[in-house]
C-alpha cells in the first residue's frame, strides 16, 4: 500500500534562518507530488507540484522553493525565513484522489 | 477560476443526529470531488472521492452525493458520534494538478 511520510512534525525557526522540509512516498513510482500551505483561518494553498525528478512548477511567487532529487522525495526549502512563512505545510501525492501527509507546523519567530 | 464554498462554516449537533454538509463549486468542468476530514493540528484524511460521472459514494455512515450540473455536493453523516468532530473539507479537481479546496465546515458533535 502507498504511504506518505512528512517530517518534522513541528518546527520553530527564527526569522532569517533556512528551512528544509522533507516528504517521501512509498509504494508507488513516479508520483505527482504537491506542497500545500494552510495558514491560520485560511484555506489550503498550492505552493509547488512536481510530475517527475527535477521538474518543479511553482503556483505562487514567494520566499520558498522546492526540489525533487529522487522519484519519491519532495523537499520544500527556504534560504531565509520570513514571519509570513509560518503555517501548516502539507505534502500530498495524487493517485486515486489525493493523499496527504501528516503535516509540519512551522512557526517563524 | 474555480471557487469552492462550504456552508455552514461551523455546525454543532447532539450525538445521534443525522447531518448534511454542503459544498458548492462555480465551474462544473471537474474531474472529481473529494471529501476530507481534518482533526486539529493534523493532516487531511480522505473520506470519499466521487468521479465526475458518478452521483454518489458511500462508506459506512458517510454518503457523498454529486450534482455536477448544479455545482453541488453534499456529505451526509448518519448517527453522528463525538468522534466525528473535526473540520470537513471538500475539494474539486479540475485538471491534472489543480485541486481547489473549500474553507471547510467545523463540526462539533455533543455527547
Amino acid at each position: 500500500s502507498q504511504t506518505i511520510h512528512q517530517w518534522p512534525a513541528t518546527l520553530v525557526q527564527p526569522v532569517g534562518s533556512p528551512l528544509s522540509l522533507e516528504c517521501t512516498v512509498e509504494g508507488t513510482s513516479n508520483p505527482n507530488l504537491y506542497w500545500y500551505r494552510q495558514a491560520a483561518g485560511r484555506g489550503l494553498q498550492l505552493l509547488f507540484y512536481s510530475v517527475g525528478i527535477g521538474q518543479i512548477s511553482s503556483e505562487v511567487p514567494q520566499n520558498l522553493s522546492a526540489s525533487r532529487p529522487q522519484d519519491r522525495q519532495f523537499i520544500l526549502s527556504s534560504k531565509k525565513l520570513l514571519l509570513s512563512d509560518s503555517g501548516f505545510y502539507l505534502c500530498a501525492w495524487r493517485g486515486y484522489g489525493y493523499t496527504f501527509g501528516s503535516g509540519t507546523r512551522l512557526t517563524v519567530v | 477560476k474555480q471557487e469552492v464554498t462550504q456552508i455552514p462554516a461551523a455546525l454543532s449537533v447532539p450525538e445521534g443526529e443525522n447531518l448534511v454538509l454542503n459544498c458548492s463549486f462555480t465551474d462544473s468542468a471537474i474531474y472529481n470531488l473529494q471529501w476530507f476530514r481534518q482533526d486539529p493540528g493534523k493532516g487531511l484524511t480522505s473520506l470519499l472521492l466521487i468521479q465526475s460521472s458518478q452521483r454518489e459514494q458511500t462508506s459506512g455512515r458517510l454518503n457523498a452525493s454529486l450534482d455536477k450540473s448544479s455545482g453541488r455536493s453534499t456529505l451526509y453523516i448518519a448517527a453522528s458520534q463525538p468522534g466525528d468532530s473535526a473540520t470537513y473539507l471538500c475539494a474539486v479537481q479540475t485538471g491534472a494538478n489543480n485541486l481547489f479546496f473549500g474553507t471547510g465546515t467545523r463540526l462539533t458533535v455533543i455527547p
